[in-house]
């Protein structure tokens, strides 16, 4: 069945510093994949997303390229600030579907 | 505008007990979608309904949970004979089409004692 692999945190790191989140994922076809992003004492939101293989997704200065090849989904972002500290979730959605799996989560902690 | 909200925010029960989680989408969103979140994991899929009706229920654990809504609009997830098990937080998202990015409620956070 489908599913989503993302590293295991807390990641910390110092503000400015380069930040990498890995994320493969396992599924049939073609799925959607996705970053959401849960700040402390806030609901889950959508990050980005790509739909197709070798889109890139962005938003907010992260990056994540939708690699088929290495079944990825890398999230990055070249400088972190500290308002980055969060938990991030990879996720993907079937081609025509609708149910949305989430990895475990990542959480990141910037360091001022 | 106004985004999905969720009540009660905590809800704290005994063994046993039947319980109801409110989900207000955003106005005009036809898709509506249940999750689970247990503690240190990501959130798992319960039901979608596209409209009135569930076009997906594959994720309810059993069938002490049932969801509804009735008029496509509100939906609320009973769950009957609660467990300490069912503790978690109660997600629910919406979305203006099931290919379009779903927006989530801040969550249920359910207390089973």
């Amino acid at each position: 069945g489908n599913s989503v692999t993302q590293m295991e945190g807390p990641v910390t790191l110092s503000e400015e510093a380069f930040l990498t989140i890995n994320c493969t994922y396992t599924a049939t076809g073609y799925p959607s994949l996705f970053w959401y992003v849960q700040y402390p004492g806030e609901g889950l939101q959508l990050l980005l997303k790509a739909t197709k293989a070798d889109d890139k997704g962005s938003n907010k200065g992260f990056e994540a390229t939708y690699r088929k090849e290495t079944t990825s989904f890398h999230l990055e972002k070249g400088s972190v600030q500290v308002s980055d500290s969060a938990v991030y979730f990879c996720a993907l959605t079937h081609t025509g579907g609708f149910k949305t799996i989430f990895g475990a989560g990542t959480r990141l902690f910037v360091k001022a | 505008g106004a985004g999905v909200s969720q009540t009660p925010s905590n809800k704290v029960t005994e063994k046993g007990k039947y319980v109801e989680l409110r989900c207000d989408p955003i106005s005009g969103h036809t898709a509506l979608y249940w999750y689970r979140q247990s503690l240190g994991q990501g959130p798992e899929f319960l039901i979608y309904f596209q409209g009135t009706g569930a076009a997906d229920d594959s994720g309810l654990p059993n069938d002490r949970f049932f969801a509804v809504r009735p008029e496509g609009s509100v939906s609320t997830l009973k769950i009957q004979r609660t467990e300490r098990g069912d503790s978690a937080v109660y997600l629910c998202a919406s979305s203006s089409d099931r290919n379009q990015p779903q927006h989530f409620g801040d969550g249920t956070r359910l207390s089973i004692l």
